[in-house]
């Protein structure tokens, strides 16, 4: 049973280009969350989504980040004109429920950004 | 909205002697609390986590409180070995989808 798959897990990208990670959750999930990690700091919640549906997505810049998660395949955070500012550890965690009673997150193994 | 902090940012203990990590929450409506252990270059991992209706859970070494008077709980490891060295978050949750993760603590047990 494999866990929360992310891939790329090391992506370098110049100013101005585009980043897509993504993310297959654990099977039999259908929940997934994105975090993002700045070095030596904690997890900020960013995204979570439900199959073809946004449900939160308070902790996502406004500009350049957007999140998907297709009925078909992984969920993608895409970020466009990246920034060195953008450089961070960004994590996805899979949950079998949302809404009801408490979540369980399991994460992947993360996709670590680098911006030159 | 919800914060929660965690103290200390960094520990050091000796191999056999015990660690103790602690977090606060602001909101009184969470009623769940995950522990997470993260070591260097993967993603963290639940160790262990208490919901509201009970103060204390324990598993082998590794033990959590719950104050919820006081809205604080408490992560305690017994008898440290060299392989708990990581970085712990503690988390709280309301029972709906989001999660909110202490700053973390890094923890080093010496040999």
């Amino acid at each position: 049973n494999a866990g929360v798959m992310q891939n790329p897990r090391h992506l370098v990208r110049r100013r101005g280009q585009e980043a897509r990670l993504r993310c297959s959750p654990m099977k039999g999930h259908s929940h997934v969350y994105w975090y993002r990690q700045l070095p030596e700091e904690g997890l900020k919640f960013m995204v979570y989504l439900q199959k073809e549906n946004i449900i939160d997505e308070s902790g996502m810049p406004k500009e350049r980040f957007s999140a998907e998660f297709p009925k078909e395949g992984p969920s993608i955070l895409r970020i466009q004109q990246v920034v060195r500012g953008d450089s961070a550890a960004y994590f996805c965690a899979s949950s079998p429920r949302g809404n009801s009673g408490a979540n369980v997150l399991t994460f992947g193994a993360g996709s670590r950004l680098t911006v030159l | 909205g919800e914060n929660v902090e965690q103290h200390p940012s960094t520990l050091s203990v000796q191999e056999g002697d015990s660690a103790v990590i602690k977090c606060t929450y602001s909101d009184s409506a969470s009623n769940y609390f995950p522990w997470y252990k993260q070591e260097l270059g993967k993603g963290p991992q639940l160790i262990i986590d208490i919901r509201s209706n009970v103060g204390e859970k324990k598993d082998q070494r590794i033990a959590v409180t719950l104050n919820k008077t006081a809205k604080h709980f408490s992560l305690h490891i017994t008898e440290t070995q060299p392989e708990d060295s990581a970085v712990y978050f503690c988390a709280a949750s309301t029972g709906g989808f989001k999660t909110i993760f202490g700053a973390g603590t890094r923890l080093f047990v010496k040999a």
